[in-house]
């Protein structure tokens, strides 16, 4: 699986949009690029997913570059309860492999 | 529609003794995956089941099995337990809809085992 790169921390105020980065330079072709968070004792969940176009979605946006190389999770409003690990992963389309690949992903704080 | 349930959610065992985890997925998803969560590897993918069959695995011992029955359920097994296996352990399930490519995994809320 190709890799991603995410800053281990983020810190955000109540109410103001987060841009939370993720590189991902060795991104194929035929590589989704998922986001997960994970609240404070729970398990992962979904935020959104995408290939080549922007995509958006009640939680969030995914803004992706020109050559895939990187991507943005944007939360238009933090608020406290989008405290919590986010997770950019890659997963290769096709066929059906359920392995997500995590990393360390970003922690994001949101302060009131 | 109901989440993904584990049960139980907290267990305390001894080194050497053995364990076993279960998971219902969400009505309907046939897939199921298990990972293991710690402080200081993050969260490893440990195998997927589709119809009662494992179709990936990760990179665990042999002590670390798994089964799948024909309502989806699944059980993940953890022989000779070592201090390293004290982790969360996720289940994540996932069904397949028309014509998307790509379906979310739906986790539950996880076991937290410890081994003393």
């Amino acid at each position: 699986d190709a890799k991603t790169t995410q800053p281990n921390s983020m810190e955000s105020n109540e109410e103001e949009p987060v841009h939370l980065p993720c590189n991902h330079s060795t991104i194929s072709g035929t590589d989704y690029i998922h986001w997960y968070r994970q609240l404070p004792s729970q398990g992962p969940e979904y935020v959104i997913h995408g290939l080549t176009s922007n995509v958006n979605n009640r939680m969030a946006s995914l803004a992706i570059a020109e050559d895939r190389k990187s991507s943005t999770l944007i939360l238009h409003r933090a608020t406290l309860r989008d405290a919590a690990v986010y997770y950019c992963i890659l997963r290769r389309s096709g066929g059906s492999n359920y392995k997500l690949t995590f990393g360390k992903g970003t922690l994001l704080t949101v302060n009131p | 529609k109901a989440g993904v349930t584990q049960t139980p959610r907290y267990l305390i065992k001894t080194r050497g003794q053995q364990v076993t985890l279960s998971c219902s997925p969400i009505s309907g998803h046939r897939s199921v995956s298990w990972y293991q969560q710690t402080p200081g590897q993050g969260l490893q993918f440990l195998f997927e089941y589709f119809s009662e069959t494992q179709r990936n695995k990760g990179n665990f011992p042999g002590r670390f099995s798994g089964r799948q029955f024909s309502n989806s359920r699944s059980e993940m097994n953890v022989s000779t337990l070592e201090l390293g296996d004290s982790a969360l352990y996720l289940c994540a399930s996932s069904g397949r809809l028309a014509g998307l490519s790509y379906n979310e995994q739906f986790f539950g809320p996880g076991t937290r085992l410890t081994v003393l």
